[in-house]
């Protein structure tokens, strides 16, 4: 099975910060990687899919980046709204899905 | 767009079954697009995939849960649903069902989730 692993588990951060948060894949996954992001009590919410696709309706400070193991969440400018969990999930044995343990980014 | 709905008990006592059935609208089920699947998260926890279906009923199951897993598929309901045997305390999560598409192989669509609590 393909494991994932995020770091930093949590991260506090300033509004306007740039904030990056990595994910390892235990084998190489190409570029099925999707990145999600979680705001208490609500469902998952897509931002990044294909490892460096945005999703429709995202706003264009988050980006992805990285192919094999290795790959990056990237938030340009830290806004209120982005305080929340986030989340990487590969797809290289789709349907097969694997998360990463979640990033929680605070407030500074 | 599509839209997924959960719907089930929210409590169920241990080692009952749990049982859940996710309702999908403004689209088909039966679409060659998309596979249908069931995600929880414990209190507190992060995301743990529990599994999938496609509509011709091929299932795939998360090997920490496959014993214990059953999902299948309504396509005359635009249903698909999910059986979780003998559970205990460690169950209790919010579950949700989301879409997956085949190309994107991402989960672009979730229900809201719904909270089951295991507990006599």
């Amino acid at each position: 099975d393909i494991q994932m692993t995020q770091s930093p588990s949590s991260v506090s951060a300033s509004v306007g910060d740039r904030v990056t948060i990595t994910c390892r894949a235990s084998q190489g996954i190409s570029s099925w990687l999707a990145w999600y992001q979680q705001k208490p009590g609500k469902a998952p919410k897509l931002l990044i899919y294909a490892a460096s696709s945005l999703q429709s309706g995202v706003p264009s400070r988050f980006s992805g980046s990285g192919s094999g193991t290795d790959f990056t969440l990237t938030i340009s400018s830290l806004q209120p709204e982005d305080f929340a969990t986030y989340y990487c999930q590969q797809a290289n044995s789709f349907p097969r899905l694997t998360f990463g343990g979640g990033t929680k980014v605070e407030i500074k | 767009q599509l839209q997924l709905q959960e719907s089930g008990p929210g409590l169920v006592k241990p080692s009952e079954t749990l049982s859940l059935t996710c309702t999908v609208s403004g689209g088909s089920i039966s679409s060659s697009s998309y596979y249908w699947g069931w995600i929880r998260q414990p209190p507190g926890k992060g995301l743990e995939w529990i599994g999938s279906i496609y509509y011709s009923g091929s299932t795939y199951y998360n090997p920490s849960l496959k014993s214990r897993v059953t999902i299948s598929v309504d396509t005359s309901k635009n249903q698909f649903s999910l059986k979780l045997s003998s559970v205990t305390a460690a169950d209790t999560a919010v579950y949700y069902c989301a879409s997956s598409g085949y190309s994107r192989r991402d989960l672009d669509y979730w229900g809201q989730g719904t909270l089951v609590t295991v507990s006599s």
